[in-house]
């Protein structure tokens, strides 16, 4: 049973592009949504991360949209670069349980065309 | 110097094998985790450690069972490896809640078993 469910799996971008993944949820007990980012080789690092008291968060090119109704939320990437090629997942977890664990979506893999 | 290592970096073992993986952390925290990264289903929890003597099963635990020797160790083994535990697994350690929720992943085992 997949909590977290992500789309796409592959995304193919062009230089300066807006990358956009979406993932949704089920359970609304949910409070916690990061993004973490893959590099070939190298375990995840989280990116970004909204809690759902905000509708959206920016960090330099990377936003994120939540949709607390619609129990969505999305990663943008502007002015996407090679550099950003990676995977990405999204993910949730209940805070209130004070386990930290992280319940994954199945991963994005972003190509970034120069 | 990284703080997440995991060792060994890859491993190649046979169908009925006993294999362990170790994780050490420098960072201090407390709560360590594992997980496996397949192809199309993202990053699962296996194992989920708060301390010394607090270990708890993730979503996917049978078949493995984990070891914590001290608050910087904390290993996974395989009783009796098969073909489909074949995967890319992911130390992760935390410092929730203390600190935030972040979790920081080392750079992983690469798996095969035949």
């Amino acid at each position: 049973q997949q909590q977290v469910k992500q789309s796409p799996q592959s995304l193919i971008v062009q230089k300066g592009g807006i990358s956009i993944i979406n993932c949704a949820y089920e359970n609304t007990a949910f409070d916690y949504f990061p993004w973490y980012q893959q590099f070939p080789g190298k375990g995840p690092a989280l990116l970004i991360a909204i809690r759902p008291d905000v509708s959206e968060k920016k960090e330099g090119r990377f936003t994120i949209s939540f949709n607390k109704s619609a129990k969505q939320f999305s990663l943008h990437i502007m002015d996407s670069q090679p550099g950003d090629s990676a995977t990405y997942f999204c993910a949730a977890s209940i805070g209130s349980s004070n386990t930290g664990k992280l319940i994954f979506g199945q991963g994005t893999t972003l190509q970034v065309k120069p | 110097d990284a703080d997440v290592t995991q060792t060994p970096r890859n491993r190649i073992t046979k169908t009925g094998k006993r294999i362990m993986l170790e994780c050490s952390q420098t960072k201090g925290h407390d709560r360590m985790y594992w997980y496996r990264q397949d192809p199309g289903l993202g990053l699962r929890l296996i194992y989920y450690s708060f301390d010394v003597k607090d270990i708890n099963k993730g979503e996917i635990s049978d078949g493995y069972s984990v070891s914590r020797q001290a608050q910087a160790k904390f290993s996974l083994s395989l009783e009796s490896a098969i073909p489909n535990q074949t995967a890319l697994y992911f130390c992760a350690t935390s410092d929730f809640p203390r600190g935030a929720d972040t979790q920081y992943f080392g750079p992983g085992t690469r798996l095969t078993v035949l």
